[in-house]
């Protein structure tokens, strides 16, 4: 069965240092998501992208954070400056429409800021 | 105002025996979507099963069950017949709206403890 899959699966960065963290989303979806995930915590939404562009980001989503999909298979979350409050597991999610589908999500990536 | 709620932090339930996770929510759009997603101690989020509001019908996938209560809002998932495998979170979320783009909204999860 086709997966979401998300690269690498524990990052450990400095304080003020950029990070991408790298997603494939299923091949014949149109939709992709960023969540996060604090420890302990719910998960909470950062973003969803569509055609291309942004679609909808939550206020957690700021000017620190940017999301792409460079070619076509790849789907990427930036944090340009890291902040120790970033830590958190990140969920890239894909879904084939809007509606009724569920969202797949991948295994997530361990964002560790030192 | 929480758009999910689940009031149970953590449950316990012995194998072979059934159990009842609680979801309210709340929106004011005729149209939404519920789902139920699972994640073990491994982190992965594994979806479960899903209910649109128009569904007449409460939604099945196997041991898993969904009784959807419009009017009282909710949308509590019923496991039938535990398994020790079945520990895990398990998170309420909810969709809203056609015109959205399918952000969703999370519960606080529970903690589900299936004991041998």
């Amino acid at each position: 069965e086709p997966e979401v899959t998300q690269t690498p699966s524990h990052q450990v960065t400095q304080m003020g240092q950029e990070v991408i963290l790298r997603c494939v989303p299923i091949s014949n979806h149109l939709y992709f998501y960023w969540y996060r995930q604090i420890l302990g915590q719910k998960v909470e939404f950062l973003v969803s992208f569509y055609n291309n562009e942004i679609s909808e980001k939550s206020e957690i989503f700021d000017d620190q954070f940017s999301v792409e999909r460079p070619d076509g298979s790849n789907f990427t979350l930036k944090i340009r400056s890291t902040k120790l409050e970033d830590s958190a597991m990140y969920f890239c999610a894909s879904s084939i429409d809007r509606n009724n589908q569920p969202q797949h999500f991948g295994d997530g990536t361990r964002l560790s800021i030192l | 105002a929480q758009k999910i709620t689940q009031t149970q932090p953590g449950m316990f339930v012995q194998e072979k025996e059934a159990v009842t996770l609680d979801c309210t929510y709340d929106t004011s759009d005729p149209s939404y979507g519920l789902f139920w997603y699972k994640q073990p101690s491994s982190g992965e989020m594994i979806f479960l099963i899903y209910q649109g509001s128009y569904d007449q019908q409460n939604a099945t996938e196997g041991r898993y069950s969904l009784n959807f209560q419009k009017a009282r809002k909710s949308a509590n998932l019923v496991i039938s017949a535990s398994q020790l495998g079945d520990s895990a979170m398990y998170f309420c979320a909810m969709r809203e709206g056609e015109s959205g783009f399918n952000k969703f909204y999370f519960g606080s999860g529970t903690k589900l403890n299936v004991k041998p």
